[in-house]
């Protein structure tokens, strides 16, 4: 069945600080991916998105290519702020599906000033 | 701009009481859905609902009813409140095929 897998957290960083939060899936044919974040208290909230290989998502700063080769959709940022400070979760909807999204565990990114 | 309503959004129940977690959503969406999150297990479905008149089971579902009688609403009841349901609730609503949840900010409901 589909799966997906993130790295553990809490990850921590000190503000300005180069960001990667990795995610690989398991999945047949060719599943659309997602990063969602969630700030403190709130609900969770969508971030970027691509749908097939080799697309790029970008929000915010925040990237993340679709790699077929690797089943991978790691999330990056350049420079991270404290207002980065946040649990991010990585998901995919696979082929057979018009809603259901499959999730990780999510990630808890702190950032230092 | 409403998106998804949740309420309450704080509650405290003892063992066995019953309440109802009320979520209604302004986009016309087909899909809504009912999530729990606990610390260090991510967001487990408990069930969801592709129009009205429909609903299924999702991951979790035991000790748990809904019903789905407009597009607009999904309420979510406990019968028989467990310690174990202690958690925060999340409601979150699709649009056909955009895999693009939409969360309301949650209901923490603590079961004593």
């Amino acid at each position: 069945g589909n799966s997906v897998t993130q790295m553990e957290g809490p990850v921590t960083l000190s503000e300005e600080a180069f960001l990667t939060i990795n995610c690989t899936y398991t999945a047949t044919g060719y599943p659309s991916l997602f990063w969602y974040v969630q700030y403190p208290g709130e609900g969770l909230q969508l971030l970027l998105k691509a749908t097939k290989a080799d697309d790029k998502g970008s929000n915010k700063g925040f990237e993340a290519t679709y790699r077929k080769e690797t089943t991978s959709f790691h999330l990056e940022k350049g420079s991270v702020q404290v207002s980065d400070s946040a649990v991010y979760f990585c998901a995919l909807r696979g082929m057979d599906s018009n809603y259901q999204l499959i999730w990780g565990a999510g990630t808890k990114l702190i950032i230092k000033p | 701009n409403a998106g998804v309503t949740q309420t309450p959004k704080f509650q405290v129940l003892k063992t066995g009481q019953s309440m109802t977690l009320q979520c209604a959503q302004d986009m016309n969406h087909e899909y809504m859905s009912w999530y729990r999150q606990d610390p260090g297990m991510g967001l487990r479905l408990i069930h969801y609902s592709v129009g009205a008149g429909i609903t299924d089971q999702g991951e979790v579902p035991n000790g748990y009813n809904v019903s789905r009688s407009t597009t607009e609403d999904f309420p979510l009841r406990l019968l028989s409140a467990a310690p174990s349901q202690t958690s925060v609730y999340f409601c979150a609503t699709s649009g056909r095929g955009t895999g693009e949840l939409f969360f309301g900010e949650g209901s923490r409901l603590t079961v004593l």
